[in-house]
């Protein structure tokens, strides 16, 4: 069964306190991993999307590495705009185009 | 507009009636998809329309769940006879085509049945 596993559930860091969160997956044939995030009463906004192992993609404080088992999202330097939930998913191989399989969220709180 | 459009944003509605959802794609994207989320949850997979094909049902809860898509834009998620297990926030998105591009997602609507 395809399975996403994001830790830790809460993360509180300091304005410039540099972090990563984890998202462990279990896919039958991966087509892609995805990083979203989401603010509270709005929908989620797509930040990346990672193919293959040993891939890395940057966004402003944001880097997404992945292996073949677990993806990292690596926030640098964060400021309390980065407040929000980031949410991992994966898409396999036999659901081509069609529905990602997401984990839980990392509800992430950045003090000034 | 720019972006995914869903009315309306918030429904109250009472045990055992039906209600219907209304998702308004961005122009040409021709993937469209539902999710739920409750509270604490991960978002669960609902339906997926890609173009003219049959869409993807297989994460309807039950029999009381359907949803359609008019002239590849439009979509409306029917829930019938609902239960208060229903209430959570119904998410649609939509993409050009495939996943790689990410889905563009609305901001939902949050469903509460009393």
């Amino acid at each position: 069964e395809d399975q996403v596993t994001q830790s830790p559930e809460a993360l509180r860091l300091q304005e410039g306190e540099s972090s990563s969160l984890n998202c462990s997956y279990t896919v039958s044939g991966l087509r892609g991993l995805f990083w979203y995030r989401q603010d509270p009463g709005k929908g989620p906004e797509f930040l990346f999307t990672l193919y293959s192992a040993g891939e890395e993609k940057e966004k402003e404080r944001l880097k997404a590495t992945l292996t073949k088992k677990e993806s990292f999202l690596h926030i640098t330097a964060p400021k309390p705009e980065d407040s929000a939930t980031y949410l991992c998913a994966v898409q396999a191989i036999h659901n081509q185009g069609g529905k990602l399989i997401f984990g839980q969220g990392t509800e992430l709180s950045v003090k000034p | 507009g720019a972006g995914v459009s869903q009315s309306p944003s918030n429904k109250v509605t009472e045990k055992g009636k039906d209600v219907e959802l209304r998702c308004d794609p961005i122009s040409g994207h021709t993937a469209l998809y539902w999710y739920r989320q409750s509270l604490g949850q991960g978002l669960e997979f609902l339906i997926y329309f890609q173009g003219n094909s049959a869409p993807d049902k297989s994460g309807l809860p039950s029999d009381r769940f359907s949803a359609e898509r008019t002239g590849g834009s439009v979509s409306t998620l029917t829930i019938q006879r609902t239960q208060q297990e229903d209430s959570a926030v119904y998410l649609c998105a939509s993409s050009p085509g495939g996943s790689d591009y990410g889905y563009t997602f609305g901001s939902g609507t949050r469903l509460t049945v009393v």
